[in-house]
Protein backbone atom coordinates (compact mmCIF):
# COMPACT_ATOMS: atom_id res chain seq x y z
CA UNK A 1 0.00 0.00 0.00
CA UNK A 2 1.47 3.36 -1.20
CA UNK A 3 1.43 5.45 1.75
CA UNK A 4 3.66 7.94 4.59
CA UNK A 5 4.39 6.98 7.97
CA UNK A 6 5.25 9.24 10.53
CA UNK A 7 6.61 8.00 14.16
CA UNK A 8 5.44 8.30 17.09
CA UNK A 9 1.74 8.87 16.65
CA UNK A 10 1.86 11.02 20.38
CA UNK A 11 4.97 12.39 22.39
CA UNK A 12 4.91 13.91 24.96
CA UNK A 13 8.63 15.24 26.29
CA UNK A 14 9.76 18.34 28.02
CA UNK A 15 11.67 21.54 27.15
CA UNK A 16 15.15 21.18 25.99
CA UNK A 17 15.23 17.37 25.36
CA UNK A 18 16.13 16.63 21.74
CA UNK A 19 13.75 14.64 19.23
CA UNK A 20 13.46 13.24 16.30
CA UNK A 21 9.93 12.54 14.31
CA UNK A 22 10.61 9.45 11.40
CA UNK A 23 8.86 10.00 8.12
CA UNK A 24 9.29 7.90 5.51
CA UNK A 25 7.53 7.07 2.18
CA UNK A 26 7.45 4.13 -0.26
CA UNK A 27 6.09 5.85 -3.29
CA UNK A 28 10.05 6.60 -4.76
CA UNK A 29 8.49 10.32 -4.23
CA UNK A 30 11.21 13.22 -5.25
CA UNK A 31 9.33 15.62 -2.95
CA UNK A 32 8.81 15.59 0.76
CA UNK A 33 7.81 18.13 2.92
CA UNK A 34 6.82 18.47 6.81
CA UNK A 35 4.11 20.96 7.75
CA UNK A 36 2.45 21.91 11.41
CA UNK A 37 -1.15 22.54 12.08
CA UNK A 38 -2.08 24.84 14.67
CA UNK A 39 -5.89 26.28 15.51
CA UNK A 40 -6.41 29.50 13.35
CA UNK A 41 -3.77 29.32 11.67
CA UNK A 42 -3.67 26.24 9.03
CA UNK A 43 -1.07 23.92 8.19
CA UNK A 44 2.27 25.95 7.57
CA UNK A 45 5.27 24.62 5.94
CA UNK A 46 8.61 23.82 7.90
CA UNK A 47 10.75 22.28 5.52
CA UNK A 48 10.70 20.62 2.55
CA UNK A 49 13.31 18.73 0.27
CA UNK A 50 13.32 18.38 -3.64
CA UNK A 51 15.34 15.25 -3.66
CA UNK A 52 18.10 13.48 -1.83
CA UNK A 53 20.14 15.96 -0.20
CA UNK A 54 18.54 18.87 -1.17
CA UNK A 55 16.37 20.90 1.58
CA UNK A 56 15.14 23.97 2.43
CA UNK A 57 13.06 26.07 4.69
CA UNK A 58 9.56 26.83 4.27
CA UNK A 59 7.42 29.28 6.46
CA UNK A 60 8.30 28.52 9.97
CA UNK A 61 11.56 26.92 9.66
CA UNK A 62 12.98 27.97 13.20
CA UNK A 63 13.60 25.37 15.66
CA UNK A 64 13.89 22.60 13.45
CA UNK A 65 16.08 20.80 11.79
CA UNK A 66 16.02 17.91 8.92
CA UNK A 67 18.06 16.11 6.56
CA UNK A 68 17.52 14.14 3.49
CA UNK A 69 20.16 11.16 3.45
CA UNK A 70 17.70 8.86 1.65
CA UNK A 71 15.15 9.04 -1.08
CA UNK A 72 12.01 7.56 1.18
CA UNK A 73 13.10 9.09 4.73
CA UNK A 74 12.46 12.92 5.71
CA UNK A 75 13.15 13.08 9.59
CA UNK A 76 12.36 15.98 11.72
CA UNK A 77 14.70 16.93 14.32
CA UNK A 78 14.01 19.48 16.90
CA UNK A 79 17.45 20.30 19.06
CA UNK A 80 15.49 21.92 21.76
CA UNK A 81 12.30 21.69 22.59
CA UNK A 82 10.14 24.75 23.30
CA UNK A 83 6.35 24.54 24.35
CA UNK A 84 5.19 26.85 21.00
CA UNK A 85 6.32 23.39 18.83
CA UNK A 86 3.46 21.85 20.92
CA UNK A 87 1.44 21.17 17.54
CA UNK A 88 -0.18 18.54 15.48
CA UNK A 89 2.73 17.49 12.52
CA UNK A 90 2.04 16.09 9.25
CA UNK A 91 4.66 14.66 6.88
CA UNK A 92 4.17 14.50 3.04
CA UNK A 93 5.50 13.42 -0.12
CA UNK A 94 5.06 13.89 -4.08
CA UNK A 95 5.89 13.72 -7.38
CA UNK A 96 7.67 15.53 -9.67
CA UNK A 97 6.14 13.93 -12.53
CA UNK A 98 2.78 13.46 -13.99
CA UNK A 99 -0.45 14.54 -13.05
CA UNK A 100 -0.02 16.98 -10.10
CA UNK A 101 -1.54 15.57 -7.02
CA UNK A 102 -0.04 18.03 -4.65
CA UNK A 103 0.94 15.70 -1.13
CA UNK A 104 0.55 12.96 0.52
CA UNK A 105 -0.02 13.09 3.57
CA UNK A 106 0.93 10.97 6.44
CA UNK A 107 -1.72 10.43 9.35
CA UNK A 108 0.33 12.73 11.65
CA UNK A 109 2.38 13.12 15.09
CA UNK A 110 0.70 14.91 17.71
CA UNK A 111 3.50 16.42 19.61
CA UNK A 112 3.08 18.23 23.77
CA UNK A 113 6.29 19.72 24.75
CA UNK A 114 6.11 20.80 29.08
CA UNK B 1 1.02 36.99 5.84
CA UNK B 2 -1.59 34.52 5.07
CA UNK B 3 -1.21 34.31 1.43
CA UNK B 4 -4.60 32.10 1.19
CA UNK B 5 -7.23 32.65 3.13
CA UNK B 6 -10.55 30.80 4.06
CA UNK B 7 -12.71 33.39 5.87
CA UNK B 8 -15.53 30.77 7.22
CA UNK B 9 -14.03 28.73 10.47
CA UNK B 10 -16.93 26.52 9.88
CA UNK B 11 -20.16 25.96 7.91
CA UNK B 12 -23.25 23.73 8.06
CA UNK B 13 -25.21 22.70 5.90
CA UNK B 14 -28.36 20.19 5.59
CA UNK B 15 -27.79 16.91 3.62
CA UNK B 16 -28.94 16.90 -0.14
CA UNK B 17 -28.09 20.85 -0.35
CA UNK B 18 -25.40 22.60 -1.74
CA UNK B 19 -21.75 22.80 0.31
CA UNK B 20 -19.58 26.07 -0.80
CA UNK B 21 -16.70 26.49 0.54
CA UNK B 22 -14.57 29.54 -0.49
CA UNK B 23 -11.25 30.59 -0.59
CA UNK B 24 -9.11 33.49 -1.12
CA UNK B 25 -5.61 34.49 -2.24
CA UNK B 26 -3.31 37.49 -2.25
CA UNK B 27 -0.22 36.19 -4.60
CA UNK B 28 -0.82 36.49 -8.34
CA UNK B 29 2.02 34.23 -8.89
CA UNK B 30 -0.19 30.76 -7.81
CA UNK B 31 -1.15 29.12 -11.13
CA UNK B 32 -2.14 26.10 -9.47
CA UNK B 33 -4.58 25.46 -6.69
CA UNK B 34 -5.91 22.00 -4.45
CA UNK B 35 -8.88 21.31 -2.18
CA UNK B 36 -8.39 19.04 0.86
CA UNK B 37 -10.57 16.92 2.84
CA UNK B 38 -9.44 16.30 6.58
CA UNK B 39 -10.96 13.77 8.67
CA UNK B 40 -10.22 14.11 12.52
CA UNK B 41 -6.83 11.74 13.31
CA UNK B 42 -6.05 11.42 10.04
CA UNK B 43 -3.98 13.54 7.24
CA UNK B 44 -5.72 15.73 4.80
CA UNK B 45 -6.26 13.52 1.41
CA UNK B 46 -6.43 15.10 -2.20
CA UNK B 47 -9.67 16.11 -3.16
CA UNK B 48 -9.95 18.28 -6.46
CA UNK B 49 -7.97 20.69 -8.14
CA UNK B 50 -7.47 23.64 -10.94
CA UNK B 51 -4.86 24.98 -12.85
CA UNK B 52 -5.30 28.61 -13.50
CA UNK B 53 -5.79 28.27 -17.36
CA UNK B 54 -9.19 26.67 -16.60
CA UNK B 55 -12.07 28.07 -14.33
CA UNK B 56 -13.94 25.04 -13.48
CA UNK B 57 -12.92 21.60 -13.08
CA UNK B 58 -15.63 19.41 -11.84
CA UNK B 59 -15.35 15.55 -10.54
CA UNK B 60 -18.39 13.61 -9.16
CA UNK B 61 -20.01 15.92 -6.78
CA UNK B 62 -17.63 18.31 -6.45
CA UNK B 63 -16.69 20.81 -8.45
CA UNK B 64 -13.87 23.93 -8.25
CA UNK B 65 -14.49 27.52 -9.73
CA UNK B 66 -11.64 29.70 -10.24
CA UNK B 67 -12.02 33.57 -10.55
CA UNK B 68 -8.48 34.92 -11.07
CA UNK B 69 -9.68 38.29 -11.46
CA UNK B 70 -10.77 38.36 -8.22
CA UNK B 71 -7.71 35.65 -6.38
CA UNK B 72 -11.12 33.48 -5.14
CA UNK B 73 -11.78 29.77 -5.62
CA UNK B 74 -15.15 27.95 -4.81
CA UNK B 75 -15.31 24.28 -4.11
CA UNK B 76 -19.02 23.21 -4.46
CA UNK B 77 -20.54 19.89 -3.05
CA UNK B 78 -23.66 18.97 -5.03
CA UNK B 79 -25.45 16.84 -3.10
CA UNK B 80 -23.98 17.24 -0.09
CA UNK B 81 -23.77 13.86 2.56
CA UNK B 82 -22.87 13.06 5.91
CA UNK B 83 -19.82 11.43 5.21
CA UNK B 84 -18.62 14.72 3.79
CA UNK B 85 -18.21 16.19 7.26
CA UNK B 86 -14.66 16.99 7.81
CA UNK B 87 -12.53 20.45 7.56
CA UNK B 88 -11.45 21.12 3.76
CA UNK B 89 -8.30 23.60 3.47
CA UNK B 90 -7.88 24.85 0.19
CA UNK B 91 -4.00 25.07 -0.56
CA UNK B 92 -1.90 27.02 -3.74
CA UNK B 93 1.36 26.82 -5.43
CA UNK B 94 3.72 28.47 -7.96
CA UNK B 95 4.46 27.33 -11.59
CA UNK B 96 2.60 24.13 -10.91
CA UNK B 97 4.70 23.14 -8.47
CA UNK B 98 4.24 20.27 -6.03
CA UNK B 99 7.10 21.09 -3.44
CA UNK B 100 6.10 24.18 -1.93
CA UNK B 101 2.33 23.94 -1.21
CA UNK B 102 0.86 27.15 0.91
CA UNK B 103 -3.07 25.99 2.66
CA UNK B 104 -5.43 28.38 4.13
CA UNK B 105 -6.72 28.23 7.54
CA UNK B 106 -9.31 25.60 6.71
CA UNK B 107 -12.76 25.31 6.79
CA UNK B 108 -14.93 22.54 9.09
CA UNK B 109 -17.91 21.42 6.89
CA UNK B 110 -20.79 19.75 9.87
CA UNK B 111 -23.56 18.13 7.04
CA UNK B 112 -26.69 17.82 9.40
CA UNK B 113 -28.68 14.76 8.54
Amino acid sequence: EAQVTQNPRYLITVTGKKLTVTCSQNMNHEYMSWYRQDPGLGLRQIYYSMNVEVTDKGDVPEGYKVSRKEKRNFPLILESPSPNQTSLYFCASSTNSGVNYGYTFGSGTRLTVV
Amino acid sequence: DQQVKQNSPSLSVQEGRISILNCDYTNSMFDYFLWYKKYPAEGPTFLISISSIKDKNEDGRFTVFLNKSAKHLSLHIVPSQPGDSAVYFCAASVNFGNEKLTFGTGTRLTIIP
